[in-house]
C-alpha cells in the first residue's frame, strides 16, 4: 500500500494562477480531507468528502473548490491564487465512522503564492 | 471550535516526564493524538474514545476524562526521538473521523 500520496510536493505560484493539488489513496477509505497547516495555528479543515460524488465545506473553504469522481482520488483547486493562501497542505482519509482506526495523513504539498 | 493545548511547548531532559492537555468546550465523542516533525506529516499516535478510556504506546500513553472534555498525553522518560510538535483532534460524534478539529499543538524539544 502506498497510502495517501500527493502531489507536487513544493509549488510557486503568482498571484492570480490556478492549480490543483492532487491526492489519491489505495486503503479504499470512504472519508477525505484537506487540511492547511500554518504556523501556530495547527491544522484546519478545508473541504471534505465521505464519498464520490459528495463532498462539503469544512472551516476555511474560500478559495478552494475540490471534486470527488472517484473513491480513490481527491483533488483540491485554487482558482485564483493570493498570497494568504500560502501555507502546507495536507490531505488525509479514513474509514467513515469506524472507531478503531483514525485519519492517515499523506506527506504534504508545500505552496508558496508570491 | 478548536481544542486548547497546554502548555503551548516544553522543553525536557532525556529521561524526564511531561504532561500536554487538550481542553474542548464542547462534548467530545474521541480525542486523536498525532506527533509531527518538522517538515513531515503529522504521525498517528492513538485514539482516546468517550467513556474515560486510557491507551498507551510504549513510554506515551493517555487518558480521556469525559466529565472535564479533557484528553491528556504523558510522555514517561522521555527519549530523544519524542521531539516534535504534538497536536490533538478532536471528534464530536462517530462519523466525523475525516474533519477532527485541531490544537494548534504543543512543541516538545527533549535535550541529551
Amino acid at each position: 500500500n502506498a497510502g495517501v500520496t500527493q502531489t507536487p510536493k513544493f509549488q510557486v505560484l503568482k498571484t492570480g494562477q490556478s492549480m490543483t493539488l492532487q491526492c489519491a489513496q489505495d486503503m479504499n477509505h470512504e472519508y477525505m480531507s484537506w487540511y492547511r497547516q500554518d504556523p501556530g495555528m495547527g491544522l484546519r479543515l478545508i473541504h471534505y468528502s465521505v464519498g464520490a460524488g459528495i463532498t462539503d465545506q469544512g472551516e476555511v473553504p474560500n478559495g478552494y473548490n475540490v471534486s470527488r469522481s472517484t473513491t480513490e482520488d481527491f483533488p483540491l483547486r485554487l482558482l485564483s491564487a493570493a498570497p494568504s493562501q500560502t501555507s502546507v497542505y495536507f490531505c488525509a482519509s479514513s474509514y467513515y465512522g469506524k472507531s478503531t482506526d483514525t485519519q492517515y495523513f499523506g506527506p504534504g504539498t508545500r505552496l508558496t503564492v508570491l | 471550535q478548536q481544542p486548547v493545548q497546554s502548555p503551548q511547548a516544553v522543553i525536557l531532559r532525556e529521561g524526564e516526564d511531561a504532561v500536554i492537555n487538550c481542553s474542548s468546550s464542547k462534548a467530545l465523542y474521541s480525542v486523536h493524538w498525532y506527533r509531527q516533525k518538522h517538515g513531515e506529516a503529522p504521525v498517528f499516535l492513538m485514539i482516546l474514545l468517550k467513556g474515560g478510556e486510557q491507551k498507551g504506546h510504549e513510554k506515551i500513553s493517555a487518558s480521556f476524562n469525559e466529565k472535564k472534555q479533557q484528553s491528556s498525553l504523558y510522555l514517561t522518560a522521555s527519549q530523544l526521538s519524542y521531539s516534535g510538535t504534538y497536536f490533538c483532534g478532536t471528534a464530536m460524534t462517530t462519523d466525523s473521523w475525516g474533519k477532527l478539529q485541531f490544537g494548534a499543538g504543543t512543541q516538545v524539544v527533549v535535550t541529551p
